[in-house]
């Protein structure tokens, strides 16, 4: 059984440019949740997809946008790419009507920003 | 969402028992108490969950006091392989089961010695 994977593993881009991170829930899962962290810090939330709809969001700006697809897989996208957006992104799946908080996470994408 | 507060890092010989504790003195009746572990370049992993009183599954054992404004982690006999960051939650039921938005703080980083 497949557990959460993400594409691609590295990334480095440019200031301003744009980037699309990739996500595969677990297998039977419906949710998908997306998190960003710097390094020496928690995962920080930026938003949540159930039904191909984002149910929550984070304090992000809206540079940060997302779609989940019928098979339950997800995009991240951030356009205009400041130096601040270098961090482990991470994707995280889970059963809406799963255990409480009990999420599963992949191994994330890191993204440096130059 | 009731603030937590963790040590920063501890530090532990092999075989010894490992006592994390969080404080989360606003906790609502609500709110449920969740460890996530997250080793180097990985995302976190969900280790136990709680209410009240006492939980152990095979990884570990979660402590929580009546007033529940604090709760401990404890990791029985740990390895080298246990060195990670463990991170304590604090988040209610309300939202749908799977779909609760996870607020991670920065964790206590634990080194295992020789």
């Amino acid at each position: 059984d497949a557990g959460v994977t993400q594409s691609p593993t590295h990334l480095i881009k440019t200031r301003g440019q744009q980037v699309t991170l990739r996500c595969s829930p677990k297998s039977g899962h419906d949710t998908v949740s997306w998190y960003q962290q710097a390094l020496g810090q928690g995962p920080q939330f930026i938003f949540q997809y159930y039904e191909e709809e984002e149910r929550q969001r984070g304090n992000f700006p809206d540079r940060f946008s997302g779609h989940q697809f019928p098979n339950y897989s997800s995009e991240l996208n951030v356009n205009a790419l400041l130096l601040g957006d270098s961090a482990l992104y991470l994707c995280a799946s889970s059963l809406e009507a799963g255990t409480l908080y009990e999420q599963y996470f992949g191994p994330g994408t890191r993204l440096t920003v130059t | 969402l009731a603030k937590t507060t963790q040590p920063i890092s501890m530090d532990s010989y092999e075989g010894q028992e490992v006592n994390i504790t969080c404080s989360h003195n606003n906790i609502a009746t609500n709110d449920y108490i969740t460890w996530y572990q997250q080793f180097p370049s990985q995302g976190p992993r969900f280790i136990i969950q709680g209410y009240k009183t006492k939980v152990t599954n095979e990884v570990a054992s979660l402590f929580i006091p009546a007033d529940r404004k604090s709760s401990t982690l404890s990791l029985p006999r740990v390895s080298l392989s246990d060195t990670a960051v463990y991170y304590c939650l604090v988040g209610d039921s309300n939202s749908g089961a799977g779909s609760y938005q996870l607020t991670f703080g920065k964790g206590t980083k634990l080194s295992v010695i020789p």
